[in-house]
């Protein structure tokens, strides 16, 4: 079954750090890009980061430019958003989610659609 | 990086089609033909329901139909049925320097 397992989430206080993780299973990790997208309470989703499937290509939200970093274990299979100096527009819940398969060049795929979320971990930030 | 637009919300009866619109610019919609649709149920994960504009994945229903004109996308579902309700979320390929943007999400109620 492919399933991917977001941990790491908690309580931290404004301008602390955390660090995020993602197990997937189920699946060559190592052949697809991933992802991180949030979702505030209430609010709609928003793109976080994503990763190509070799870390040839790493993309940001201008909103964590700076303050997060996405990086992958494919011997893992495991996906880490560390996030520093979070500021309470940073609460809610991250999905991992992986890219669609089929878009791959030159040896690294990355694609624009996300077919696989795992179920989030949730992130709050209050002193 | 703006969000596209979405309309908040939007209803319609079983058994009628409604449409939601998407609207960005030629930076993102309207110059590239990577737009997708998400579905979340309540306390539910996103769902892939249409990507490449117009594509389905594998199991999703045939009443789930996307188009494009311009800097605007749109989702299409006819037929409505209970099980429909729920957000929707569209996204687009931004380019490189932003990569993909959601639209702030249309609650779609069946009457």
């Amino acid at each position: 079954e492919v399933q991917l397992v977001e941990s790491g989430g908690g309580l931290v206080k404004p301008g602390g750090s955390l660090r995020l993780s993602c197990a997937a299973s189920g699946f060559t990790f190592s052949s697809y890009s991933m992802n991180w997208v949030r979702q505030a309470p209430g609010k709609g989703l928003k793109w976080v980061s994503s990763i190509s499937s070799s870390n040839s290509y790493i993309y940001y939200a201008d909103s964590v430019k700076g303050r997060f970093t996405i990086s992958r274990d494919n011997a893992k299979n495991s996906l880490y958003l560390q996030m520093n100096s979070l500021g309470a527009e940073d609460a809610a819940v991250y999905y991992c989610a992986r890219g669609t398969p089929g878009y791959c060049s030159g040896g690294s795929c990355l694609s624009y659609y996300m077919d696989v979320w795992g179920k989030g971990t949730t992130v709050t930030v209050s002193s | 990086q703006s969000a596209l637009t979405q309309p908040a919300s939007v209803s319609g009866s079983p058994g009628q089609s409604i449409t939601i619109s998407c609207t960005g610019t030629s930076s993102d919609v309207g110059g590239y033909n990577y737009v997708s649709w998400y579905q979340q149920h309540p306390d539910k994960v996103p769902k892939l329901m249409i990507y490449d504009v117009s594509k389905r994945p594998s199991g999703v229903s045939n009443r789930f139909s996307g188009s494009k004109s311009g800097n605007t996308a749109s989702l299409t579902i006819s037929g409505l049925q209970a099980e429909d309700e729920a957000h929707y979320y569209c996204c687009s390929y931004a380019g490189s320097s932003s990569f993909v943007l959601f639209g702030g999400g249309t609650k779609l109620t069946v009457l």
